[in-house]
């Protein structure tokens, strides 16, 4: 009940379009959702959170969107670039408590 | 203001020696998280620390692993008597005061035994 599962586990997406990773949880006590973004060789870094009580929030090219009755959230990038070529992990958190982590996205942005 | 330091970057053991992981969290923050990352994975969750206390230790292995936060000094994450399964990249996060709004994370140690 504590895991997130995540997908897909890799994503190829041409300068300029849009990439969308999903993740689904089923511990309904989770109460933050972040994505982090990881670099090779670097640690995670946040990216963008939300609380389930908005549906979406969106911080630059950036948008999660949240489906509470689905237990679902999705990270959508805009415009993807070359430099988004990255390692993306949504995360899943109930207060007081620690992250849990999904598999991973590794996003490849083509030139 | 520093981020979350982790040091050494880079250790390598031989099967049978100790590892000693350091970390100090953010200026102001004394909740510590440990995760561990395997190569190709996510990040697994070892133990949550505040100064002096284990406050979840759940995802640390029952034996060789432990950890500590004293009330001066960093974080150390100890693993004794190193195996090859141990090879992994491990980070340490930090939160502020009121767990967990954000948490910061470090640049990991990866630990290589050989």
């Amino acid at each position: 009940q504590q895991q997130v599962k995540q997908s897909p586990q890799s994503l190829i997406v041409q300068k300029g379009g849009i990439s969308i990773i999903n993740c689904a949880y089923e511990n309904t006590a989770f109460d933050y959702f972040p994505w982090y973004q990881q670099f090779p060789g670097k640690g995670p870094a946040l990216l963008i959170a939300i609380r389930p009580d908005v549906s979406e929030k969106k911080e630059g090219r950036f948008t999660i969107s949240f489906n509470k009755s689905a237990k679902q959230f999705s990270l959508h990038i805009m415009d993807s670039q070359p430099g988004d070529s990255a390692t993306y992990f949504c995360a899943a958190e109930t207060s007081g408590s620690r992250l849990t982590f999904g598999e991973g996205t590794q996003l490849t942005v083509n030139p | 203001n520093a981020g979350v330091m982790q040091n050494p970057r880079h250790l390598v053991r031989r099967r049978g020696q100790e590892a000693r992981l350091r970390c100090s969290p953010m200026k102001g923050h004394s909740h510590v998280y440990w995760y561990r990352q395997l190569p190709e994975e996510g990040l697994k969750f070892m133990v949550y620390l505040q100064k002096e206390n284990i406050i979840d230790e759940s995802g640390m292995p029952k034996e060789r692993f432990s950890a500590e936060f004293p009330k001066e000094g960093p974080s150390i994450l100890r693993i004794q008597q190193v195996v090859r399964g141990d090879s992994a990249a491990y980070f340490c996060a930090s939160s502020p005061t009121f767990p967990n709004t954000e948490a910061f994370f470090g640049q990991g140690t990866r630990l290589t035994v050989v």
